[in-house]
């Protein structure tokens, strides 16, 4: 089974830029998290979608982040304007509801 | 925001030495789950157990939960280089909002 892909792997902007990721979940899998994981501490959880639905977004920061999950498959993360405080790996997930969750290689972002 | 905490924050033992690391959390929860993260790799899932459940093992990991302690535990038993990494409790509580904790970093020394 294809694991939860993730692009690009890397990405460094200058602040005020706008950035997006990309997240393809394993197949079946409903659930789809978004994490921002800063160095040195547990992964933050942005926001979780179920289908396409929005089940969770408490702590995205609105003014500036935004997600999507389009016929309850792919999702892409938007960041703008960034800020050097958003530098972090984001971290993409997956999983059948109430069940573990399957993590992307994350993407590293660097704001200068 | 909710989190859990583990305890401790870092761990360093001899290969083949027992590790115990300790989450506590804050509210009633579905279930409760151990990953785990090598240096710059992505996170790993080790273990769920269930809010019904007490004591769950996989291989050489064994979980306990106390609900009215609101507490886990993750028992890593002969411990080997490899399980040198950081390990995070993350619970998925009631309401289905989803809060990783802190992290022990555990190091293993061959």
């Amino acid at each position: 089974e294809a694991g939860v892909a993730q692009s690009p792997r890397y990405k460094i902007i200058e602040k005020r830029q706008s950035v997006a990721f990309w997240c393809n979940p394993i197949s079946g899998h409903a659930t789809l998290y978004w994490y921002q994981q800063i160095l040195g501490q547990g992964p933050k959880l942005l926001i979780q979608f179920q289908n396409n639905g929005v089940v969770d977004d408490s702590q995205l920061p609105k003014d500036r982040f935004s997600a999507e999950r389009l016929k309850g498959v792919d999702s892409t993360l938007k960041i703008q304007p960034a800020k050097l405080e958003d530098s972090a790996v984001y971290l993409c997930a997956s999983s059948r509801w109430g069940y573990e969750q399957y993590f992307g290689p994350g993407t590293r972002l660097t704001v200068t | 925001s909710q989190q859990g905490e583990e305890d401790p924050q870092a761990l360093s033992i001899q290969e083949g030495e027992n590790a115990t690391m300790n989450c506590s959390y804050k509210t009633s929860i579905n279930n409760l789950q151990w990953y785990r993260q090598n240096s710059g790799r992505g996170l790993v899932h080790l273990i769920l157990i269930r809010s019904n459940e007490r004591e769950k093992h996989s291989g050489r990991l064994r979980v306990t939960l106390d609900t009215s302690k609101k507490s886990s535990s993750l028992l890593i038993t002969a411990s080997r280089a490899a399980d040198t990494a950081s390990y995070f409790c993350a619970t998925d509580e009631l309401g289905n909002q989803f809060y990783f904790g802190t992290g022990t970093s555990l190091t293993v020394i061959p």
